[in-house]
């Protein structure tokens, strides 16, 4: 199965700045990647899917990148609802994965 | 909208069964997918429904012991799992695939339930 490996799983972050998350193929594919934020208590949000495409009410200031094994997910400028847990997840084959997820904290 | 129920703590080797509640769309053109979530680790595919009901999948992990369902006249979906191991103590989500009533099609899954937490004791 293709591993999804996302870095770091820790990012301090102070609200205004940017941050970078990283996701990690072990195989290419394409651009067949999909994030999603989770907040605590809550279900997981579609954020991106097609790796640059923005799911639907997702904010200008996230943006996706990426192609084959490397993938990014940027915020542009930390807002307090962007502070919680970031996952990717391929669907290029089966099963589908998904990577341990990055969590985006308060410095 | 999606709810969950039917999670609780369980002896090893017993059976438990899921239900996830839908409404807001129109269930039975729709696959339908069981999420899971083990303490401290990343989502893991669990199984999927596509929107007759009539093809199924499951991840190897529980392949043999759980078996997904669905009731298009209630707008349900349910994971019957049995031969339940401390290894399956997880949140269980519902998420449905939208763009298709396939199952084997999906690519990315929206929305998710808020889950339902099964724990499995030794």
């Amino acid at each position: 199965e293709i591993v999804m490996t996302q870095s770091p799983a820790t990012l301090s972050v102070s609200p205004g700045e940017r941050a970078i998350l990283s996701c990690r193929a072990s195989q290419s594919i394409s651009s067949r990647l999909a994030w999603y934020q989770q907040n605590p208590g809550q279900a997981p949000r579609l954020l991106m899917y097609g790796a640059d495409t923005r799911a639907p009410g997702v904010p200008a200031r996230f943006r996706g990148s990426g192609s084959g094994t490397e993938f990014t997910l940027t915020i542009s400028s930390l807002q307090s609802e962007d502070f919680a847990l970031y996952y990717c997840q391929q669907y290029d084959d089966w099963p589908r994965t998904f990577g341990h997820g990055t969590k985006v904290e308060i410095k | 909208q999606l709810v969950e129920s039917g999670g609780r703590v369980v002896r090893r080797g017993t059976s438990l069964r899921l239900s996830c509640a839908t409404s807001g769309f129109t269930f039975r053109d729709y696959g339908m997918h069981w999420v899971r979530q083990c303490p401290g680790k990343g989502p893991e595919w669990v199984s999927g429904i596509d929107g007759k009901g009539a093809i199924t999948g499951y991840a190897d992990s529980v392949k043999g012991r759980f078996i997904i369902s669905r009731d298009n006249a209630r707008n349900s979906l349910y994971l019957e799992m049995k031969s339940l191991r401390v290894e399956d103590t997880a949140v269980y989500y519902c998420a449905r695939d939208p763009g298709s009533g396939g199952m084997w099609s999906v690519r990315w899954f929206d929305p998710w339930g808020l889950g339902t937490l099964v724990t499995v004791s030794s």
